[in-house]
């Protein structure tokens, strides 16, 4: 089975920085890779599929890109409602395996 | 709208069983791939299960496979998850998550509010 490796596990960042998120796939997923926020005591939310388009009403300043095995996720300027734990997802074919989460928290 | 809604939750005795019920309302159920995901209390997501619009094509992790059977009844717009030898690790919230379309390949763009399962003597 495909492994998904993501990291940082967890970061802190301040107001207005950059925050960058990878994610590793262990053998080729071409673009089938989507990306969930779960903000704390609340239930996932699609942010971004096929690596890089963004789901209706998310902001834009979070961005996807990757294709093959690397993937990214991209807060260009990160807001107090940004804190969340993010999740990558393969869904090319089953298992639909996740990543581990990275932790995302303000400074 | 697009709604889901789980029941069936509650606490089990290792090697028990439950059957978790999602309701769907707000889209063609019968169109869309459905899934279950879970997560153990402090942890990550984990996929659980996948069952195709049409309830014949089936997938399953690893982790629960010849334990757990996901079905669904599209004249009832209700997906179920029949849990069986249930073990302490089985123990989280169980979403139900619908796919983006009725294919294979499909991110999960509506999630259920989650039921809690707790596996403990």
């Amino acid at each position: 089975d495909i492994q998904m490796t993501q990291s940082p596990s967890s970061l802190s960042a301040s107001v207005g920085d950059r925050v960058t998120i990878t994610c590793r796939a262990s053998q080729d997923i071409n673009y089938y890779l989507a990306w969930y926020q779960q903000k704390p005591g609340k239930v996932p939310n699609l942010l971004i599929y096929a690596a890089s388009t963004l789901q209706s009403g998310v902001p834009s300043r979070i961005s996807g890109s990757g294709s093959g095995t690397d993937f990214t996720l991209t807060i260009s300027s990160l807001q107090p409602e940004d804190v969340a734990t993010y999740y990558c997802q393969k869904y090319n074919s089953a298992p639909l395996t996740f990543g581990g989460g990275t932790k995302v928290e303000i400074k | 709208d697009v709604q889901l809604l789980e029941s069936g939750g509650g606490l089990v005795q290792p090697g028990g069983s439950l059957r978790l019920s999602c309701a769907a309302s707000g889209f063609t159920f019968a169109n869309y791939a459905m899934n279950w995901v879970r997560q153990a209390p402090g942890k990550g997501l984990e996929w659980v299960s996948r069952i195709g619009g049409s309830g014949t094509i089936t997938y399953y992790a690893d982790s629960v496979k010849g334990r757990f059977t996901i079905s669904r009844d599209n004249s009832r717009n209700t997906l179920y998850l029949q849990m069986d030898a249930l073990r302490a690790e089985d123990t989280a919230v169980y979403y139900c998550a619908k796919g983006q379309s009725g294919g294979q390949a499909a991110a999960l763009n509506y999630w259920g509010q989650g039921a809690l399962v707790t596996v403990s003597s």
